[in-house]
């Protein structure tokens, strides 16, 4: 069966630099894209960005451009994303999740909390 | 940037029907795709390219698009249905960047 499984909640300071990763399981991993998302505590979700897990192309929400790389290892079908010059304002839990080819998120990772303070 | 622009919050009672409306500039050229997500925990698609529904979600759940306006129908509203519901579709810059809905609260009681 489909599992993302990610790694477990971190803590930092600002301006800090955190990396989440995200391990597939159950598919061909590189026949989807992964793309992160990201929940403020009783917030909405926001898209971050994408990454295809075939030739590591990416596509980065305009706000985090400068701050965020996504990549992949095909050896260990593991996704990774890491957020630079972290604020408070990025405390959320980060979920990685499978996109298909028709756009869609149809696996997801439990999350992870990152949480930024002084 | 591009905005989804979803009512904050919708109530029902049990087996009403209720409609949670998602609009956007893009929406007459893009699809829209619905999620659901219940409290700590992921969210689950529900609907993919406007009116397709998964496997595994029951045919209460449909969706419609017209214009700018994407629009998912619970017929028959259960009280295990009560969630946040978002709506998510991508720019027509030809970047390809996603963007969600605020969110909707979906009460049914």
């Amino acid at each position: 069966q489909v599992q993302l499984v990610q790694s477990g909640a971190e803590v930092k300071k600002p301006g800090a630099s955190v990396k989440v990763s995200c391990k597939a399981s159950g598919y061909t991993f590189t026949s989807y894209g992964i793309s992160w998302v990201r929940q403020a505590p009783g917030q909405g979700l926001e898209w971050m960005g994408w990454i295809s897990a075939y030739n590591g192309n990416t596509n980065y929400a305009q706000k985090l451009q400068g701050r965020v790389t996504m990549t992949t290892d095909t050896s260990t079908s593991t996704a990774y994303m890491e957020l630079r010059s972290l604020r408070s304002d990025d405390t959320a839990v980060y979920y990685c999740a499978r996109e298909t080819t028709r756009d869609y998120f149809d696996y997801w990772g439990q999350g992870t909390l990152v949480t930024v303070s002084s | 940037s591009y905005e989804l622009t979803q009512p904050p919050s919708v109530s029902v009672s049990p087996g009403q029907t209720a409609r949670i409306t998602c609009s956007g500039d893009a929406l007459p050229k893009k699809y829209a795709y619905w999620y659901q997500q219940k409290s700590g925990q992921a969210p689950v698609l529900v609907i993919y390219e406007d009116s397709k529904r998964p496997s595994g979600i029951p045919e209460r759940f449909s969706g419609s698009s017209s214009g700018t306006m994407a629009t998912l129908t619970i017929s028959g509203a259960q009280v295990e249905d009560e969630a946040d519901y978002y709506c998510y579709s991508t720019d027509s810059s030809g970047n390809h960047r996603g963007v969600f809905g605020g969110g909707t609260k979906l009460t049914v009681l």
